[in-house]
């Protein structure tokens, strides 16, 4: 049981936009910034959105995220078939002495 | 270019133990907090442990707190996972990640490839 939710499927076709909902607590998101990873097949994750809706170099505009409350999205627009893959929002959470914690992935799917 | 390469996975019986290591490359280590992030086959990504730059700050997950202890040689740019008790539920690909600031809960905007653990009798 991950501590953020997350929809385990998502999909779409090309040119699409898609969202993918992260839902955590006031000891997690409520308090602290939220990042998004891709994980495409047989490759280990890398940083895709980070600070809510901060895009590292060489991630594309498509790609964009948000924060209220205790909830965050990513949003993929212009949906390419290179997108399918996994996506795990992540964060720290403040209880327990602190500690990182994951969402549970959704499996993004381009028809 | 940033390099994070790691080593020591085994298959190995329930109780043991083990140490894995990360070899860091490609930036000033001391400036970064590292993590230790694992994946159960075909599940998905569970965070370890982690440390800030000097070893300060240090934190686990429930599930590995008081049998993993994390630690981190900044001269020879190492981190490591001392790994004891392990259990059958530890067996994944652990993943090395840096953290993107000096504080063990900065973003993890690098990761190495894994290297798998395999516990089992």
């Amino acid at each position: 049981q991950s501590v953020l939710t997350q929809p385990p499927s998502a999909s779409g076709t090309p040119g699409q936009r898609v969202t993918i909902s992260c839902s955590g607590g006031n000891s997690n998101i409520g308090s602290n910034t939220v990042n998004w990873y891709q994980q495409l097949p047989g490759t280990a994750p890398k940083l895709l959105i980070f600070n809510n809706n901060q895009r590292p170099s060489g991630v594309p505009d498509r790609f964009s995220g948000s924060k209220s409350g205790t909830s965050a999205s990513l949003a993929i627009s212009g949906l390419q078939f290179e997108d399918e893959a996994d996506y795990y929002c992540g964060t720290w959470d403040d209880s327990l002495s602190g500690r990182g914690v994951f969402g549970g992935g959704t499996k993004l799917t381009v028809l | 270019e940033v390099q994070l390469v790691e080593s020591g996975g085994v298959f190995i019986q329930p109780g043991r133990s083990l140490r894995l290591s990360c070899a860091a490359s490609g930036f000033t280590f001391d400036d970064y907090g590292m993590q230790w992030v694992r994946q159960a086959p075909g599940k998905g990504l569970e965070w370890v442990s982690g440390l800030s730059w000097n070893a300060g700050t240090i934190a686990y997950a429930d599930s590995v707190r008081g049998r993993f202890t994390i630690s981190r040689d900044n001269a020879k740019n190492f981190v490591y996972l001392q790994m004891n008790n392990v259990r059958d539920d530890d067996t994944a690909l652990y993943y090395c990640v840096r953290s993107m600031t000096l504080a063990v809960s900065g973003p993890s905007d690098y990761w190495g490839q894994g290297t798998l653990v395999t516990v089992s009798s």
